[in-house]
């Protein structure tokens, strides 16, 4: 089945060590999205890669970053996470301007979970 | 003003109710609507597409009145399944594609 997926599932770091999460997708999607969601709160968009073309949100810190090698991978690097960067971090994927009535429908991954210690 | 307004709930309601969740927008200029289903700990998943004319999926009946910028999802014959917190969501004001998430509002169905 086409799906999006993150790993790992879980990740625990230390506060101000790097840390990198990953999302790949067998969508064959050209847009893919990192969100960060805290606990009764709204998914907030970090950034976004159209194909290639990388599109910061304005209120996104300095401390994240992304890159995106191919299609199918996308990363998501925390460079000094701090405590209050503990969250579920979201991968999603969609397919803008393919011409389908839901093209701009977005499917998630299943998230990691990420304590800062 | 948010982009996106839910009331956050919870509803609590007995097997078999129908429940209804209003969303109100700001930007009038949105031309993606849609509802999410989130569980507990899990990913966001899509419920539904809304479109203009209104659509339904079972039990499920999504509508949109643009000129008063809301949508609406009924639910029918609650399950205890349907407890979750649904997501209002509409395309960012900057771009089509990007979407703005609601806070969510929570469903708890009782037996």
């Amino acid at each position: 089945d086409a799906m999006v997926i993150q790993n790992p599932r879980y990740q625990v770091t230390q506060f101000g060590k790097p840390v990198t999460l990953s999302c790949s997708q067998t969508l064959n999607h050209n847009v893919m999205y990192w969100y960060q969601q805290k606990s009764s709160q709204a998914p907030k968009l970090l950034f976004h890669y159209y194909d290639k073309d990388f599109n910061n949100e304005a209120d996104t810190p300095d401390n994240f970053q992304s890159r995106r090698p191919n299609t199918s991978f996308c990363f998501l690097d925390i460079r000094s996470p701090g405590l209050g960067d503990a969250a579920m971090y979201l991968c999603a994927t969609s397919a803008p301007g393919t011409g389908t009535r839901n093209s701009y429908e977005q499917y998630f991954g299943p998230g990691t979970r990420l304590t800062v210690t | 003003r948010k982009e996106v307004e839910q009331d956050p709930g919870p509803f609590n309601v007995p097997e078999g109710a129908t429940v209804a969740f209003n969303c109100t927008y700001s930007n009038s200029a949105s031309q993606s609507f849609f509802w999410y289903r989130q569980d507990c700990r899990k990913e966001p998943k899509l419920l539904m597409s809304v479109y203009s004319s209104g659509n339904e999926d079972g039990r499920f009946t999504a509508q949109l009145n643009r000129a008063s910028q809301y949508i609406s999802l009924l639910i029918r014959d609650s399950k205890l399944s349907d407890s979750a917190t649904y997501l209002c969501v509409v395309n960012s004001m900057d771009s089509s594609y990007k979407l703005i998430f609601g806070s969510g509002t929570r469903l708890l169905v009782r037996p």
